[in-house]
């Protein structure tokens, strides 16, 4: 069946620009996580939806990070303002208990902001 | 959160062997011990997961003693498509992840 899957695969911005990027989680899975990934690093957590509702947003650096997830599939990650700090690659990842809440990660987008 | 120690790097060779181990002395009650392996620009794909002994499936075998301070990822017999960034870390399903910096393995011809 089809995996997660992420869009775009590449964003190129340019400082100050607001961007979105998208996540179509596994069909029928109530859980997506987003997390940010910079060269070399482990991926960081930065919000967790189950359903529709943010279920923890700790990991979202600041208030120019948002995340949505209105009908409870897809989601969408907005940046406002930003900045050459923001490039990494952001990935997303869904779940569901009755896979044995293993998560499930997309490709990923590389995000860079000029 | 607990807090996982893994080795940054190691070489192998086609047809070895590996063993990654990984300390986590903090872990919690509640966490199954997981690890994901990650190739270049493509997100982490679950391995394995355990809670206590010994784990096998198709591709890997989990080591966890009795204390569950550590636990021990066995590949057994690597390709030169094993070469991966493996990361070890605490899970309980439904909780978002924590990744440390992982284990970059490079399996040579």
């Amino acid at each position: 069946g089809a995996g997660v899957s992420q869009t775009p695969s590449n964003k190129v911005t340019e400082k100050g620009k607001y961007v979105e990027l998208r996540c179509d989680p596994i069909s029928g899975h109530t859980a997506l996580y987003w997390y940010r990934q910079s060269l070399g690093q482990g991926p960081e957590f930065l919000i967790y939806f189950q359903g529709t509702g943010a279920a923890d947003d700790s990991g979202l650096p600041n208030d120019r990070f948002f995340a949505v997830r209105p009908e409870g599939s897809v989601s969408t990650l907005k940046i406002q303002r930003t900045e050459r700090g923001d490039s990494a690659m952001y990935l997303c990842a869904s779940s569901s208990p009755l896979a044995g809440g293993e998560q499930f990660f997309g490709p990923g987008t590389r995000l860079t902001v000029l | 959160l607990a807090k996982t120690t893994q080795p940054i790097s190691m070489d192998s060779y086609e047809g070895q062997e590996v063993n990654i181990t990984c300390s986590h002395n903090n872990i919690a009650t509640n966490d199954y011990i997981t690890w994901y392996q990650q190739f270049p620009s493509q997100g982490p794909r679950f391995i394995i997961q355990g809670y206590k002994t010994k784990v096998t499936n198709e591709v890997a075998s989990l080591f966890i003693p009795a204390d569950r301070k550590s636990s021990t990822l066995s590949l057994p017999r690597v390709s030169l498509s094993d070469t991966a960034v493996y990361y070890c870390l605490g899970a309980n399903a439904g909780n978002m992840l924590t990744f440390g910096g992982g284990t970059r393995l490079m399996v040579k011809p």
